[in-house]
């Protein structure tokens, strides 16, 4: 089966310009979740959907990051400004249902803000 | 939050000799996986155990859980330089729609020819 996909795999923006990423996760995987991950450390969850719902965006920095999942298939985030601590690799998972959390990962978008 | 707490931090072991790491967590658990991510690439999911189990294998991993303690390990036994990556070990926590996976900070092992 085809693997979770992330566009793009490296992004270099300048401060205050915007971002976005793109994520198509497995066919039929109903949890979707983007993670940021700041070199040598683990990854932290920003906002997990359920089909096209949001079930957890506790982590998110609203007032810059925002996500959709329209159609509770493909997903977007966004950074807008962006800000120099943003720099980070940005992934996307996703597990068949909410209840069976083994999670697959798509290869992440390195992004560098300078 | 920061859950699982992985240590060592970082491990260097020849070629052939086993690897241990070890994850401490602090709430109750659904479950508890490791993963596996190589520099630059995303994670890649190793093994699942439930909270009623207590050892798991699969191939050269070997994972053991301690409820009690709160704490699991992972031993790759003969290990390769293909199994230089960083190693998190993932808490699954909560019921519901409230249920998650809260991460480590991962232990970092190089395997050296």
């Amino acid at each position: 089966e085809a693997g979770v996909a992330q566009s793009p795999r490296y992004k270099i923006i300048e401060k205050r310009q915007s971002v976005a990423f793109w994520c198509n996760p497995i066919s039929g995987h109903a949890t979707l979740y983007w993670y940021q991950q700041i070199l040598g450390q683990g990854p932290k969850l920003l906002i997990q959907f359920q089909n096209n719902g949001v079930v957890d965006d506790s982590q998110l920095p609203k007032d810059r990051f925002s996500a959709e999942r329209l159609k509770g298939v493909d997903s977007t985030l966004k950074i807008q400004p962006a800000k120099l601590e943003d720099s980070a690799v940005y992934l996307c998972a996703s597990s068949f249902q909410i209840d069976n959390t083994e999670a697959f990962f798509g290869q992440g978008t390195r992004l560098t803000v300078v | 939050s920061q859950q699982g707490e992985e240590d060592p931090q970082a491990l260097s072991i020849q070629e052939g000799e086993n690897a241990t790491m070890n994850c401490s967590y602090k709430t109750s658990i659904n479950n508890l996986q490791w993963y596996r991510q190589n520099s630059g690439r995303g994670l890649v999911h190793l093994i699942l155990i439930r909270s009623n189990e207590r050892e798991k294998h699969s191939g050269r991993l070997r994972v053991t859980l301690d409820t009690s303690k709160k704490s699991s390990s992972l031993l790759i036994t003969a290990s390769r330089a293909a199994d230089t990556a960083s190693y998190f070990c993932a808490t699954d926590v909560g019921a519901g729609n409230n249920r998650k996976l809260i991460w480590g900070l991962g232990t970092s092992l190089g395997v050296n020819p």
